[in-house]
């Protein structure tokens, strides 16, 4: 089952502008990561945020994680059209060999 | 980083008929895989986790003797859908896991069933 939710579950932006996703779980969790994944096509692993994280950034990305809300965000800052992807959050619980949970995904469209 | 392939990466089929996709991790060791379902535009949902040499452990609400998995070696774990059906069309995805990178899984590329 899906540990929570993505917020909002689509997304459309003009090219240039920031783009800020949200996910929601529910349970503890070691650590929270994102993907991205392009239509019909395999995930690309974004970041990886620990439990004792709260602000990471990776290039045009930054993601926050708030425990004590059981949330997280990822910001795409001056977005452009090759960002046009489903972006997933899944958190990992440290559990059962490190299985994954996903969230629903937010599908970003960026207008060139 | 490593790589984990899948194969086919598209196959269609007539209902009735079993799909045996394979799942392999090209540059390391992979103790653990894990097998995913992904309708159109929904998230990932976990079928089952796969570890070397032993019984593959199913989610609730998946069928373990439809969804055959084998992770017989280190770096091959298969998914066989047997007498699959229109229902079973989907992206299967599977990603691998590593003594070595902890935390993080690398996933495939997928492979998409259809069934006719």
């Amino acid at each position: 089952s899906q540990q929570g939710e993505e917020d909002p579950q689509a997304l459309s932006i003009q090219e240039g502008e920031n783009a800020t996703m949200n996910c929601s779980y529910k349970t503890s969790i070691n650590n929270l990561q994102w993907y991205r994944q392009n239509s019909g096509r395999g995930l690309v692993h974004l970041i990886l945020i620990r439990s004792n994280e709260r602000e990471k950034h990776s290039g045009r990305l930054r993601v926050t994680l708030d425990t004590s809300k059981k949330s997280s965000s990822l910001l795409i800052t001056a977005s452009r059209a090759a960002d046009t992807a489903s972006y997933f959050c899944a958190t990992d619980a440290g559990a059962a060999g490190n299985k994954l949970t996903f969230g629903g995904g937010t599908r970003v469209l960026v207008k060139p | 980083g490593a790589v984990v392939s899948q194969h086919p990466s598209r196959v269609i089929c007539k209902s009735g008929t079993s799909v045996k996709i394979e799942c392999r991790s090209l540059d390391f060791q992979a103790t653990t895989m894990f097998w995913y379902r992904q309708f159109p535009k929904q998230s990932l949902m976990l079928m089952a986790t796969s570890n070397e040499g032993s019984k593959a452990t199913y989610e609730q609400g998946v069928e373990k003797d439809k969804f055959l998995i084998n992770h017989a070696s280190l770096t091959l774990s298969t998914l066989t859908v047997t007498s699959a059906h229109p229902e079973d069309s989907s992206f299967y995805i599977c990603s691998a896991w590593g003594l070595h990178d902890y935390n993080e899984q690398f996933f495939g590329p997928g492979t998409r069933l259809t069934v006719l």
